[in-house]
């Protein structure tokens, strides 16, 4: 089983400042990681996605993730932030193998860009 | 518009009444979930399918839910005997086959009781 830990529940951001939305998991197996966005009365827009390889990713709106095995942290970042990025974040983990294929949520983030 | 489609997008209901919700994957993806948002929450799992059969269900999902997917394409999910507690907004998602594969998100049906 996995679990997902966003220990900020709320941000507020000056507009144009960087930001840092922090993610913890806890697995047994190794993990595939994720950031969603949601708009008010959206659904889920995938933000980035980290399967293998490079532990910095690259996602949509100027957002990057790092993985971290050691510290099981996948922390999401963006240089500059603008009010458009006024919404829920929402890190996710499922395990890697075969037949795991449920997704695990944080409790979410609130970023508010203060202009 | 190819994304995954929900219908409705609002419902609300009285106590104790039936509804049941409609999701439309996209066209090639053969996984299909099922997941439940409350206030101030991450989505919860419900239950998946691959084509028509169920692989999965969470305890969440009491017997006053089912879910089908009978022809391995549309999915609805039934609630019986609604509760004020089930209130929430619920959400799809579909995926390819392949486990390395990201899900993809409706817009959800926002179930209200009263």
């Amino acid at each position: 089983a996995q679990s997902v830990t966003q220990l900020d529940s709320q941000v507020p951001v000056f507009e144009e400042a960087p930001v840092e939305l922090r993610c913890n998991y806890s697995s047994s197996v190794s993990v595939y990681l994720f950031w969603y966005v949601q708009y008010p009365n959206q659904g889920l827009q995938l933000l980035l996605k980290y399967l293998s390889g490079s532990t910095l990713v690259k996602g949509i709106n100027g957002f990057e993730a790092e993985f971290n095995k050691s510290q099981t942290s996948f922390h999401l970042r963006k240089p500059s932030v603008h009010i458009s990025d006024t919404a829920e974040y929402f890190c996710a983990v499922r395990g890697s193998n075969f037949g795991n294929e449920k997704l695990t949520f944080g409790t979410g983030t609130r970023l508010t860009i203060i202009p | 518009d190819t994304g995954v489609s929900q219908n409705p997008r609002h419902k609300i209901t009285k106590r104790g009444q039936n509804v049941t919700f409609r999701c439309d994957p996209i066209s090639e993806h053969n996984r299909l979930y099922w997941y439940r948002q409350t206030l101030g929450q991450g989505p919860e799992f419900l239950t998946y399918f691959q084509n028509e059969a169920q692989l999965e269900k969470s305890r969440l999902l009491s017997d006053r839910f089912s879910a089908e997917r009978p022809k391995g394409s549309f999915s609805t999910l039934e609630i019986q005997r609604t509760e004020q507690g089930d209130s929430a907004m619920y959400l799809c998602a579909s995926s390819l086959p392949e486990g390395n594969t990201e899900a993809f998100f409706g817009q959800g049906t926002r179930l209200t009781v009263v």
